[in-house]
């Protein structure tokens, strides 16, 4: 069956250092990978898309990569800060329309 | 200015009630959907509205129903609640291309069924 895996171990990491997330999917070849953030009692925000002919993606402090041939998208925030925590969640087309979601990983940045 | 909005935030009832959530979003968005977030966390897809017509229905009790009065709003009606349709309810929206177009979401409806 298709399935997109996130690390389900919550991550702390140090003020400052580098978080490093981790989605990967099976028996599916998407075009496109999305990421999201969702905070507590909110709905998920938007953060980046990458294209599968796209190796790595940068938006301020974010770089994703996406690794078609290990089914595998890496997600990092550099030079972290404690309102970077949060959770983040990878997505994309499994079937039909629906834009299907991982689990999330917990991200928490301590001072 | 809210692009996704939904009501209520909080909806606390008892088995068997019957009971609707509202969305609204106001980006001109031609699809919509419904999410649910159970207590684990994991958001799975329930239904999908593009241009007032259904496209996905994902497997759900057919105590589950959504409606689409028009493009900007798609409301969900729960008929004889059940304990275990206690989760966070999100509405969503993208413009047309879905695997390139973000979804942007509401801020959840809390339901709790006891």
């Amino acid at each position: 069956s298709q399935k997109i895996e996130q690390n389900s171990e919550a991550l702390n990491i140090q003020e400052g250092k580098t978080a490093t997330l981790t989605c990967n999917y099976t028996n599916y070849s998407p075009a496109y990978l999305q990421w999201y953030r969702q905070d507590p009692g909110r709905g998920p925000v938007f953060l980046l898309l990458i294209r599968e002919n796209e190796k790595e993606k940068r938006k301020e402090r974010l770089k994703v990569t996406f690794d078609t041939t290990l089914k595998q998208s890496l997600f990092h925030i550099t030079a972290s800060q404690p309102a970077d925590s949060a959770t983040y969640l990878c997505a994309l087309v499994v079937s039909g329309y629906a834009l299907n979601f991982g689990k999330g990983t917990s991200l928490l940045v301590t001072p | 200015d809210t692009a996704v909005s939904q009501t209520p935030k909080y909806l606390v009832t008892q088995m068997g009630n019957d009971k609707s959530i509202k969305c609204e979003q106001n980006l001109g968005h031609d699809t919509m959907y419904w999410y649910k977030q159970d207590s684990k966390k994991f958001l799975k897809i329930m239904f999908s509205y593009n241009n007032k017509e259904l496209i996905i229905n994902e497997t759900v009790p057919n105590r589950f129903s959504p409606k689409s009065p028009d493009k900007a709003h798609l409301n969900l009606h729960i008929n004889s609640l059940e304990l275990g349709d206690s989760a966070v309810y999100f509405c969503a929206s993208s413009p047309p291309g879905l695997s390139n177009s973000p979804l942007h979401f509401g801020n959840g409806t809390r339901l709790t069924v006891t």
